[in-house]
């Protein structure tokens, strides 16, 4: 089946610092989204990406459709503790209108003080 | 915004035992819900898509007669774990969207954390 292959799988850094992950898949994806999930917690979405070449940003956070339509990064400027947890990329694959979400395997952040 | 609200967040019940779990969309209505299940450190799963008045469409090697799923309502999807066993043990997390051509937006809910002992 459709994967989404996502890394880094763990980052620790120093608050302050930029954070870059990214996804790829083999497969066109109609649809990138991000999301965060904090523990015990379901995922909030960060940002929704629907068009090839597309960046969009979200207070400290970009993140960028890729052209192939096969790829997409997040990055997060001015890191704070607050940004810890999972971030999961995900995404309609094809021209799929099921509403299936494929999900990445998810990057831990952890911020240092 | 989309809400979407799960009860219990946490359960924990013998092994044998059936476990109900509830999707609700708080200020809309969702045509399809989805239920997710995650091991601890692991992404999320899709178990089975839940759509209003149908059957519910499960994915590959998830048993449809141990996740009941019943989808009552434009606001409602439950999942029933029957005969649970400690192998059960997950959170399990559904989420609700209304979908169609362009945005496809599919709002999460908070999870459920079942523990079979």
């Amino acid at each position: 089946g459709q994967q989404l292959n996502q890394s880094p799988q763990s980052m620790f850094i120093q608050e302050g610092e930029d954070v870059s992950m990214n996804c790829t898949s083999s497969s066109i994806f109609n649809t990138w989204l991000w999301y965060k999930q904090d523990p015990g917690e379901g995922p909030v979405l960060l940002i929704a990406l629907y068009k090839a070449g597309e960046l969009t940003s979200n207070g400290r956070l970009t993140a960028q459709f890729g052209i192939t339509r096969k790829d997409s990064f997040l990055n997060i400027s001015a890191s704070i503790p607050s940004d810890v947890g999972i971030y999961f990329c995900a995404g309609f694959p094809g021209s799929s209108n099921t509403g299936k979400l494929i999900f990445g395997q998810g990057t831990t952040l952890q911020v240092k003080p | 915004g989309a809400v979407v609200s799960q009860h219990p967040s946490w359960v924990i019940c013998k092994s044998g035992t059936s476990v109900k779990i509830e999707c609700r969309s708080l200020d809309f209505q969702a045509t399809t819900m989805f239920w997710y299940r995650q091991f601890p450190k692991q992404s999320l799963m899709l178990m089975a898509t839940s759509n209003e008045g149908s059957k519910a469409t499960y994915e590959q090697g998830v048993e449809k007669d141990k996740f009941l799923i019943n989808h009552a309502s434009l606001t409602l999807s439950t999942l029933t774990v029957t005969s649970a066993h400690p192998e059960d043990s997950s959170f399990y997390i559904c989420s609700a969207g209304r979908l169609g051509a362009g945005a496809n937006v599919l709002t999460f809910g908070a999870g459920s954390r079942l523990t079979v002992l």
